[in-house]
């Protein structure tokens, strides 16, 4: 099973940064924190993924605790199109082939 | 740009038939290429991943089976579907094989009944 939690639903109102908290307590020294979305019935995509380092890219920004114990995406302007499920992943198996959650469905309210 | 191809989006078989459901790459060469089930409400569970044609290794025993006949194409089967078949089947595609950024297709919804 995965060893990241998230709380199972968040709500955020459209135009305003929706925080995505994940927390990886048992996360490795080598292990990346990704982060992917499920629009419903289509298929995952990727935001950001990082390691120590807080990352930006043109979708979101992904700041990651000191200690990478926890770890938080900002969308910084959501939109109704940002409504979907949103999956933090800090797990490998054995493999090193990341071990997906249940997520956190964000619904953005107009 | 690379796509990717699944098809067909939606079926629905009787228990005990056989499976095959196709994904094809196009716009990439040698990607590393992944099966994935989701049930629902659940996140995904990777069913198959493969780094080159001819090479297919099994995260999960299972009723299925995975195959890789060329480079940009993978294909997943079964000889006789079970009713805990029944799911959300996602190929996805990667350049690198450990921990990279991967792209998805548009799923098969499968039901058996």
């Amino acid at each position: 099973d995965a060893k990241t939690t998230q709380p199972p639903s968040m709500d955020c109102a459209e135009g305003r940064a929706a925080n995505l908290p994940c927390n990886h307590s048992t996360i490795s020294g080598n292990e990346y924190v990704y982060w992917y979305r499920q629009i419903h019935s289509q298929g995952p995509q990727y935001i950001i993924h990082g390691l120590k380092n807080n990352e930006t890219n043109e979708m979101a920004s992904l700041i990651i605790t000191e200690d990478r114990k926890s770890s938080t995406l900002i969308l910084p302007h959501a939109t109704l199109r940002d409504t979907a499920v949103y999956y933090c992943i800090a797990d490998m198996d054995s493999n090193y082939q990341l071990i997906w959650g249940a997520g956190t469905k964000l619904i953005i309210k107009p | 740009s690379q796509t990717i191809h699944q098809w067909p989006a939606t079926l629905v078989q009787p228990v005990g038939s056989p499976l095959s459901l196709e994904c094809t790459v196009e716009g990439t060469s040698n990607p590393n290429l992944y099966w994935y089930r989701q049930a629902a409400g659940r996140g995904l569970q990777l069913l198959f991943y493969s780094v080159g044609i001819g090479q297919i290794s099994s995260e999960v025993p299972q009723n299925l089976s995975a195959s890789r006949p060329q480079d940009r194409q993978f294909i997943l089967s079964s000889k006789k579907l079970l009713l805990s078949d029944s799911g959300f089947y996602l190929c996805a595609w990667s350049v690198r094989l450990l921990a990279d950024e991967q792209f998805f297709g548009p799923g098969t919804r499968l039901t058996v009944l």
